[in-house]
């Protein structure tokens, strides 16, 4: 039972462009999505967070959006670096073990 | 280095072989969790610490597994007799016990032959 799904296995888009990466979840009782970046041989590195009781969070470049009638989360990075080329995996949290269920995961490729 | 430490990074070990990963926490961060993920699909939740209580084990943690945390510090996890469906990235992570989201180390790539 995959409660947490990115459907787009990759993604390529333009260095200074948008990036738009997206997730759907099952669950309605999530208390909080995360996005997780990873590159090669490392393991996840976190990069921003959202409660379910809002709708937006913005850090820098990065911007989640989440709407809860839909049980769809978006990440957007503007603008688009080579750097950013990597493995990015949604994951949710429901209850206080903090235990993360992830998603298959994007690969995105940012073109210079 | 201040950040999840797991050793070793890499093992080749022939089936039916029994094989221990050992990992550093984050100094203080009492919650401490393992993965697996397997080409293709995201980390997999196998098992949770908080100090030195083993408080939750996936399904996908077989009898074959044991992990441990003896005195709320470093912790291992252990394969017996492995099979090559073991064969996957093991990832230990860590959080202090207000956080959201962890901490993840490097992992461990285990290859089953």
């Amino acid at each position: 039972d995959q409660q947490v799904k990115q459907n787009s296995p990759s993604l390529s888009v333009q260095e200074g462009r948008i990036s738009i990466l997206n997730c759907d979840y099952t669950n309605s009782m999530f208390d909080y999505f995360l996005w997780y970046k990873k590159y090669p041989a490392e393991g996840p590195t976190f990069l921003i967070s959202i409660s379910s009781i809002k709708d937006k969070n913005e850090d820098g470049r990065f911007t989640v959006f989440l709407n809860k009638s839909a049980k769809h989360l978006s990440l957007h990075i503007v603008p688009s670096q080579p750097g950013d080329s990597a493995v990015y995996f949604c994951a949710a949290i429901r209850g206080a073990t903090n235990k993360l269920i992830f998603g298959t995961g994007t690969l995105l490729a940012v073109q210079p | 280095d201040t950040g999840v430490s797991q050793d070793p990074r890499h093992k080749i070990t022939k089936r039916g072989q029994n094989v221990t990963f050992r990992c550093d926490p984050i100094s203080e961060h009492n919650r401490l969790y393992w993965y697996r993920q397997t080409l293709g699909q995201g980390p997999e939740f196998l098992t949770y610490f908080q100090n030195e209580a083993q408080l939750e084990k996936s399904r996908l943690l077989s009898d074959r597994f044991s992990a441990e945390r003896p005195k709320g510090s470093f912790s291992t996890l252990e394969i017996q007799r492995t099979e090559q469906g073991d064969s996957a990235m093991y990832l230990c992570a860590s959080s202090p016990g207000t956080a959201i989201g962890a901490f993840f180390g490097q992992g461990t790539r285990l290859t089953v032959v």
